[in-house]
C-alpha cells in the first residue's frame, strides 16, 4: 500500500504485503533527510538516513528513495510485520544561520493487520 | 545507536510552578540537542536548538523566557518550563546530534501535565 504522508496520514496494510509512506520536502537547500519510527509514548527511533548525493539507500527490509527534483522522500518497507505499527516521520535536515536543524514531516501511521 | 537519556519520563506538576527537564547523551558528546514538543496526533516542533556553551536559538512562537533551555556541558542540557499552565501540557522530546550533519538521537519524551 502506499500514502502521502501530507494527505493522508494512516495507512494499513496487510503482515506480508510491502509498505511505502511518502513525504514531501519544502527547502530545496536540505541535504540531509532521516526516517523515524515513534511508537506511542515514545521518543523517535532512527530507522535509515540518505544525503542528498543519493538518491536510494537501503537497509534491512527498509529502503528510502529520495527525488531531488519534485522534493519528495519515500520509506519502503518490505515484507511488513505487526511490529512495524507505529508512526514514522520524515526529518529534513536544514541549513540555518549558525546550526542544521531537523525539521519533521506531518507523519503517517501505519497499521499492520495480521 | 547513541543512547539519549530523558528525565523525568512523566511528570505532574501544578499551574504556576516550574518544571526542569533533562537530557542527557549517554556515551557520545553532543555538540548540539534539540527540543521539541509534540501534541497528540501531531509531529514534533522544534522549539529551540541549543549548542553546548552558548545560547539557545528559539524558533519563533517560542518564548524563551518560559522556556529556558540550558545546554551546560557536552553531555547535558535541560529544559525548564517556568510558571507552568495548563496549556503547557505536552510531551517534550529532546535529541542529540554529535555532528551537524549525522543522525540524532532521541530521548524517551517527557509527558508533562499541568493541573
Amino acid at each position: 500500500g502506499e500514502s502521502v504522508g501530507l494527505h493522508l496520514p494512516t495507512l494499513s496494510v496487510q503482515e506480508g504485503d510491502n509498505s511505502i509512506i511518502n513525504c514531501a520536502y519544502s527547502n530545496s537547500a536540505s541535504d540531509y533527510f532521516i526516517w523515524y519510527k515513534q511508537e506511542s509514548g515514545k521518543g523517535p527511533q532512527f530507522i535509515i538516513d540518505i544525503r542528498s548525493n543519493m538518491d536510494k539507500r537501503q537497509g534491512q527490509r527498509v529502503t528510502v528513495l529520495l527525488n531531488k527534483t519534485v522534493k519528495h522522500l519515500s520509506l519502503q518497507i518490505a515484507a511488513t510485520q505487526p511490529g512495524d505499527s507505529a508512526v514514522y516521520f520524515c526529518a529534513e535536515n536544514r541549513r540555518q544561520t549558525g546550526a542544521n536543524n531537523l525539521f519533521f514531516g506531518t507523519g503517517t501511521r501505519l497499521t499492520v493487520i495480521p | 545507536g547513541a543512547v539519549v537519556s530523558q528525565h523525568p519520563s512523566r511528570v505532574i506538576c501544578k499551574s504556576g510552578t516550574s518544571v526542569k527537564i533533562e537530557c542527557r547523551s549517554l556515551d557520545f558528546q553532543a555538540t548540539t540537542m534539540f527540543w521539541y514538543r509534540q501534541f497528540p496526533k501531531q509531529s514534533l516542533m522544534l522549539m529551540a536548538t541549543s549548542n553546548e556553551g552558548s545560547k539557545a536559538t528559539y524558533e519563533q512562537g517560542v518564548e524563551k523566557d518560559k522556556f529556558l533551555i540550558n545546554h551546560a556541558s557536552l553531555t547535558l542540557s535541560t529544559l525548564t518550563v517556568t510558571s507552568a499552565h495548563p496549556e503547557d501540557s505536552s510531551f517534550y522530546i529532546c535529541s542529540a546530534r554529535q555532528d551537524k550533519n549525522t543522525e540524532a538521537f532521541f530521548g524517551q519524551g517527557t509527558r508533562l501535565t499541568v493541573v
